[in-house]
This record gives C-alpha cells, sequence and structure tokens, in this order.
C-alpha cells in the first residue's frame, strides 16, 4: 500500500533562517506531488505541485522554493524565513494530475517563525 | 473565478445529534468537481466523497451523506448520529474540469463533537 511521510511534525525558526521539508512517498511509481499551505482560519492553498524528477510549477509568488530530486521526494525550501511563512505546511499526491482525482494527504508540518 | 465558501467557522453538538456542514462553490465552468476531505487532530487530510457536475444524486455512506444541488450551487455535507470521532475539520473543495487536479478549498469547518 502507498503511504506518504512528512517531517518534522514542528518545527520553530527564527526570521531570515533556511528552511527545509522534506516528503517522501511509498509503494507508487511516478506520483505527481504537491505542497500545500494551510493559514490559520483559510483554506489549503496550493504552493507548488510536480510531475516528475526535477518538474516544478509554481501556483503563487512566494518566499519559498521546491525541488523533486528522487521520483519520490519532494522539498519545501527558503532561504531565508519571514513571518509571513508561518503556518501548516502539507505535502499531498495522486496517481493522475486530472481534475477528478483524489489527493493523498501527509501528516503536515506546522512551521512557526518567530 | 472560482470560489468555495463554508460560512460555518465552528459548529460544536452533543453527541447523536445530526449536524450538516454547508458548502457553497462558484464556478463558471460546465464541468466541474466537488469534494470533501476530513482533517482529524492528527493532521492529514483524508478523502470523503468526490461528486462530478453532472451527477446530483445524493450519495449516503453509512452516517455521512451528501447533497448536491446545483441550483443553489451547495454540496452540503450531513453526519446522522454524530459520534466523538467525528470531531475534526470538514474541507469542501472544488477542481474545474478540462485541467489538472488544482482543488480550490474552502476555509473549512471546525466540528466538535461532545459526550
Amino acid at each position: 500500500s502507498q503511504t506518504i511521510h512528512q517531517w518534522p511534525a514542528t518545527l520553530v525558526q527564527p526570521v531570515g533562517s533556511p528552511l527545509s521539508l522534506e516528503c517522501t512517498v511509498e509503494g507508487t511509481s511516478n506520483p505527481n506531488l504537491y505542497w500545500y499551505r494551510q493559514a490559520a482560519g483559510r483554506g489549503l492553498q496550493l504552493l507548488f505541485y510536480s510531475v516528475g524528477i526535477g518538474q516544478i510549477s509554481s501556483e503563487v509568488p512566494q518566499n519559498l522554493s521546491a525541488s523533486r530530486p528522487q521520483d519520490r521526494q519532494f522539498i519545501l525550501s527558503s532561504k531565508k524565513l519571514l513571518l509571513s511563512d508561518s503556518g501548516f505546511y502539507l505535502c499531498a499526491w495522486s496517481v493522475r494530475r486530472v481534475a477528478d482525482e483524489k489527493l493523498f494527504f501527509g501528516s503536515g508540518t506546522q512551521l512557526s517563525v518567530l | 473565478a472560482q470560489k468555495v465558501t463554508q460560512a460555518q467557522t465552528e459548529i460544536s453538538v452533543v453527541e447523536k445529534e445530526d449536524v450538516t456542514l454547508d458548502c457553497v462553490y462558484e464556478t463558471r465552468d460546465t464541468t466541474y468537481y466537488l469534494f470533501w476531505y476530513k482533517q482529524p487532530p492528527s493532521g492529514e487530510l483524508v478523502f470523503l466523497i468526490r461528486r462530478n457536475s453532472f451527477d446530483e444524486q445524493n450519495e449516503i455512506s453509512g452516517r455521512y451523506s451528501w447533497n448536491f444541488q446545483k441550483s443553489t450551487s451547495s454540496f452540503n455535507f450531513t453526519i446522522t448520529a454524530s459520534q466523538v470521532v467525528d470531531s475534526a475539520v470538514y474541507f469542501c473543495a472544488l477542481s474545474e474540469g478540462g485541467g489538472y487536479n488544482k482543488l480550490i478549498f474552502g476555509a473549512g469547518t471546525r466540528l466538535a463533537v461532545h459526550p
């Protein structure tokens, strides 16, 4: 069966420090991968998606970047964190990249930038 | 523009009560998909249901039921005889047909079921 792992679960970082969040998927090949952010009291916002190794699409301009160095690994990074980067970050995957496809989510990373 | 509105921020009920979570959406597409996801305290979102715009049949799955009405652009979710394990944040989402699965999420409704 397929599983998705995301770490760390909680992270507290000072403003201006770098960030690296990692997500890996097991039990499937060539998944479509996504990074979402959930701000307090708001819905999830799609940040990045990837259809393959090295292929990253950004949905919103921001202080973050994503990379996919391996088929089932998706990394969210920042060189210098801002206060506004605080939030709950969720990694997700899907089999297909079509409109009716459901997503499978990781357990998320709560990031607090102080 | 696409938009999903979940007007109820928080709902609190006592166990065994029925509860309905509202979802209103906006889209110009004739082909679209609607979803409900559940986010328990553990954090991960869990898929509950998917509906396409051409299928207005209501669906029932155990204690869960969904009412899709295109005339009012609503896709409401009802939990019958609620249980403490139903406590979670519930998200309604919209995906427009013809493209990839870019989900537009509502802000979520936090449901607290008390014993």
